[in-house]
C-alpha cells in the first residue's frame, strides 16, 4: 500500500496568513492526488484533484502543486471559514490511502 | 449537485452485523448506473480510512484488504441506493461511516453523505 505522510500535523495561523501543507507519498504517484477539507462533525469536502485542479466552487485562494512524491496545498490568504483539518489522498492505485491530516488552528 | 443521504446511527454488539445505506438524489442529467461509490470511515478523533469502492454500473468492487471477508458493498439501481454491510463487528469498528460519489474510475470522492455513526459495544 502507498503511505501518505502529511506535515505539519497542526499549524497555528492568523486570518490573512499564507499557509502551506505538505504531503509525501511513499512511491511515485504522478499527479494522482486529492485534497479534502473537513470541519468538526462534518463530512469531508473535495477541494483539489489531479494534484492541482480546483474543484468547482472552491475559492481560488486554495491551490495545489507537486508531482511524483511531493505535493503541497497552499491557502494564499487564510479566511475564518478555512480553519479545519486537511487531508491528502493518493489516487494512483487501490487501496486508496489518506494522509494523517493537518489541523489548521487559529493563532 | 448529487445529494447523498445516509441511514441513521446504529448501536451494535460485538459479533453482530450492520448495514449502512446511502441514497442518491438530485443528479439531473446522469443516471445512477454511471456512479461509483466509495466508503470511508473515521474512528473517534482519528483520520480518514478508505474501506472500498463499488461501481453501480456493473457491481465491480474493490475492498480494503483489512476488511476482506467482513465487508460487502452493493447498489440497488431501483432505489438509487448504495449499501455497505460490515459483519463480525468489533469494538475498533466504532466509527463514523461515510459514503461518497467516486469519480474518475473511483479514485476521487466529490460528493459525500452526512455520515453514519456506528457504535460497537457490549
Amino acid at each position: 500500500d502507498i503511505q501518505m505522510t502529511q506535515s505539519p500535523s497542526s499549524v497555528s495561523a492568523s486570518v490573512g496568513d499564507r499557509v502551506t501543507i505538505t504531503c509525501r507519498a511513499s512511491q511515485d504517484i504522478s499527479s494522482w492526488l486529492a485534497w479534502y477539507q473537513q470541519k468538526p462533525g462534518k463530512a469531508p469536502r473535495f477541494l483539489i484533484y489531479s494534484a492541482s485542479a480546483l474543484e468547482s466552487g472552491v475559492p481560488s485562494r486554495f491551490s495545489g502543486s507537486g508531482s511524483g512524491t511531493d505535493f503541497t496545498l497552499t491557502i494564499s490568504s487564510l479566511q475564518p471559514e478555512d480553519f479545519a483539518t486537511y487531508y491528502c489522498q493518493q489516487a494512483n492505485s487501490f487501496p486508496l490511502t489518506f494522509g494523517g491530516g493537518t489541523r489548521v488552528e487559529i493563532k | 449537485q448529487v445529494q447523498l443521504v445516509q441511514s441513521g446511527a446504529e448501536v451494535k454488539k460485538p459479533g453482530a452485523s450492520v448495514r449502512v445505506s446511502c441514497k442518491a438524489s438530485g443528479y439531473t442529467g446522469y443516471t445512477f448506473t454511471t456512479f461509483g461509490f466509495s466508503w470511508v470511515r473515521q474512528a473517534p478523533g482519528q483520520g480518514l480510512e478508505w474501506l472500498g469502492w463499488i461501481s453501480a454500473y456493473n457491481g465491480n468492487t474493490n475492498y480494503a484488504q483489512k476488511l476482506q471477508g467482513r465487508v460487502t458493498m452493493t447498489t440497488d439501481t431501483s432505489t438509487s441506493t448504495a449499501y455497505m454491510e460490515l459483519r463480525s463487528l468489533r469494538s475498533d469498528d466504532t466509527a463514523v461511516y461515510f459514503c461518497a460519489r467516486a469519480i474518475r474510475g473511483g479514485v476521487y470522492s466529490d460528493n459525500w453523505g452526512q455520515g453514519t455513526l456506528v457504535t460497537v459495544s457490549s
